[in-house]
């Protein structure tokens, strides 16, 4: 079963601009991460928030968390052709040490 | 080494036979998780080993799948009599508690059972 759901399953956008994506989860969690997929190969980490953090920024990436909703989102600005890929979240319910991921979203970005 | 080392990349196995994938996790990494990965669908857990004790394997479709880390490092995924069903890429992750629950990922075995 899977704990995350993003939306949406899919975005296609030009490069330049922002493109968002969200997760929602069921239960209570220790923390919320995500994760970017190329094409063939294994996942790559991107962020981790904490559940007492509500905002968390690393270079282009911009990630909010709200526990009261049970959903994060994840930003990237100023998009490249490069940030094409499949992003995931994964989540780790309290009580437990085993990230669980959604289905993800396929990002695509026209150059 | 620098990174989660997968092999074999590819498998292609005939329906009934045993196949045996490898993990090697990224050098003194206490956590090891096997991850499941249908095409078009997020990783499914599998199993959770802390060194070389399997904690958790609750993720394991049926009792043909087995998972064994014997010495705290390598680990080996083994799934018997193989069906159509189990075709996917098994992806293996390793972790440490002093990089606060950031999986590192190998690229995965895409495994395709005919």
């Amino acid at each position: 079963s899977q704990q995350g759901e993003e939306d949406p399953q899919a975005l296609s956008i030009q490069e330049g601009e922002n493109a968002t994506m969200n997760c929602s989860y069921k239960t209570s969690i220790n923390n919320l991460q995500w994760y970017r997929q190329n094409s063939g190969r294994g996942l790559v980490h991107l962020i981790l928030i904490r559940s007492n953090e509500r905002e968390k920024h690393s270079g282009r990436l911009r990630v909010t968390l709200d526990t009261s909703k049970k959903s994060s989102s994840l930003l990237i600005t100023a998009s490249r052709a490069a940030d094409t890929a499949s992003y995931f979240c994964a989540t780790d319910a309290a009580g437990s040490y085993i990230p669980t991921f959604g289905r993800g979203t396929s990002l695509i970005v026209h150059p | 080494g620098a990174g989660v080392s997968q092999s074999p990349r590819y498998k292609v196995a005939k329906r009934g036979q045993d196949v045996a994938l490898r993990c090697d996790p990224i050098s003194g990494h206490v956590s090891l998780f096997w991850y499941q990965q249908a095409l078009g669908q997020g990783p499914e857990f599998l199993t959770y080993f802390q060194n070389e004790a399997q904690l958790d394997k609750s993720g394991l479709p049926s009792d043909r799948f087995f998972a064994e880390r014997p010495e705290g490092s390598v680990s080996t995924l083994k799934i018997q009599r193989t069906q159509q069903e189990d075709s996917a890429v098994y992806l293996c992750a390793s972790s440490n508690p002093g990089v606060g629950g950031k999986l590192f990922f190998g690229s995965g075995t895409q495994l395709s059972v005919l």
